[in-house]
């Protein structure tokens, strides 16, 4: 059974630019949940999708957007990148939004350096 | 607002030593309670988990207290391993409108020798 997988592994862009991170939630789940986590710091909520519209959302711009398809696979997009986005970003994944507080599983990360 | 504090890192020990992480939170009405572990290289990993007061979560011989008198979420293990070293996230859960997200504390970073 995969677990929550991660695409690209590293990334490297430039400042201005555009960059699309992808995810694909554990076997059976339905909720994607995204997290940016900067060197030495912990991670610190994105935004959540379910049933393909995000739910909720942390204290990011609007440069920040995403995507969640019909296989609950899910797109995090950023654009006009600044230096200070450089950081790890996590995908986790649940079965259902807030009941039972079902366990987030999360994916190895994309590592993004803004140059 | 709702947020958690942990002890600042590094954690250095030897192996077999009693480890204790710090853990406070502050949150408006009655978080489930986290700590996650991070190896390098991986995503986050899900330790234990407590979603109550008193209630006491426990894995791999690490365990945690929820305290609702100290708003507290300690991490203990009697005796660490080198295999242990990793970066360790307490967090918390909250409901809000139905729906919920994992808000961390800083991390703290343990180091065993052997």
């Amino acid at each position: 059974d995969a677990g929550v997988t991660q695409s690209p592994t590293h990334l490297i862009k430039t400042r201005g630019q555009q960059v699309t991170l992808r995810c694909s939630p554990k076997s059976g789940h339905d909720t994607v949940s995204w997290y940016q986590q900067a060197l030495g710091q912990g991670p610190q909520f994105i935004f959540q999708y379910y049933e393909e519209e995000e739910r909720q959302r942390g204290n990011f711009p609007d440069r920040f957007s995403g995507h969640q398809f019909p296989n609950y696979s899910s797109e995090l997009n950023v654009n006009a990148l600044l230096l200070g986005d450089s950081a790890l970003y996590l995908c986790a994944s649940s079965l259902g939004l807030a009941g039972g507080m079902n366990e987030q599983f999360f994916g190895p990360g994309t590592r993004l350096t803004v140059l | 607002g709702n947020s958690v504090t942990q002890m600042e890192g590094p954690v250095t020990l030897s192996e077999e030593a009693f480890l204790t992480i710090n853990c406070t939170y502050t949150a408006t009405g009655y978080p489930s309670l986290f700590w996650y572990v991070q190896y390098p290289g991986e995503g986050l990993q899900l330790l234990l988990k407590a979603t109550k007061a008193d209630d006491k979560g426990s894995n791999k011989g690490f365990e945690a207290t929820y305290r609702k008198e100290t708003t507290s979420f300690h991490l203990e293990k009697g005796s660490v391993q080198v295999s242990d070293s990793a970066v360790y996230f307490c967090a918390l859960v909250m409901l809000s409108g139905g729906y919920n997200k994992l808000i961390f504390g800083a991390g703290t970073r343990l180091a065993v020798h052997p």
